[in-house]
């Protein structure tokens, strides 16, 4: 099945600063991405689409300021989580796939803020 | 939001036993797809089965689905230890945007 790289895997940041996570598909293109968040023994929960070449479209509740979200191109969508503080600290999964078809998940970043 | 419930929310079996997952959901669905979520890592896809579909097979796992119902069941038979994870059930419908709604998951621990 195709293959969704997310990088990296953890990251500990102090409080204030920003973090990217990246998002690739390694053999397909994906003019569309997602990002969830999840939490400790919980659901994904989206927190936007990533189009490529426009605007991300953000779920309601989720600051866009706060989530960035750039998808230049077809294979590399990136979040980044400015000013991170400790209750951005999560779980993030990025899935890519097409309409009424499996989608793919990224392995997921654990983001720690301290 | 959360389209799906899932219960039972948790499961314990010991080796060679059977598990079953319910999902319910609530609005119409193009297909419901099953997922399973090791520890600390990303999803991997199960069974995709479509809206006009009631049952479909894959190895050890079988899926049903009962649209008047809205409901659907995941059941793995013969489990392994290495069937212990989380495992999400997801609709892909047009009400959602055609975006995946996850369920809350069962988290299934199959004791050798």
């Amino acid at each position: 099945g195709a293959v969704v790289s997310q990088h990296p895997s953890w990251v500990i940041c102090k409080s204030g600063t920003s973090v990217k996570i990246e998002c690739r598909s390694l053999d397909f293109q994906a003019t569309t991405m997602f990002w969830y968040r999840q939490f400790p023994k919980q659901s994904l929960m989206l927190m936007a689409t990533s189009n490529e070449g426009s605007k991300a479209t953000y779920e309601q509740g989720v600051e866009k300021d706060k989530f960035l979200i750039n998808h230049a191109s077809l294979t590399l969508s990136t979040l980044t989580v400015t000013s991170a503080h400790p209750e951005d600290s999560s779980f993030y999964i990025c899935s890519a796939g097409s309409l009424n078809t499996e989608a793919f998940f990224g392995q997921g970043t654990r983001l720690t803020v301290v | 939001s959360q389209q799906g419930e899932e219960d039972p929310q948790a499961l314990s079996i010991q080796e060679g036993e059977n598990a079953t997952m319910n999902c319910s959901y609530k609005t119409s669905i193009n297909n419901l797809q099953w997922y399973r979520q090791n520890s600390g890592r990303g999803l991997v896809h199960l069974i995709l089965i479509r809206s006009n579909e009631r049952e479909k097979h894959s190895g050890r796992l079988r899926v049903t689905l009962d649209t008047s119902k809205k409901s659907s069941s995941l059941l793995i038979t013969a489990s392994r230890a290495a069937d212990t994870a989380s495992y999400f059930c997801a609709t892909e419908g047009r009400a959602a945007g055609n975006k995946l709604t996850f369920g809350g998951g069962t988290r299934v621990l199959v004791k050798p």
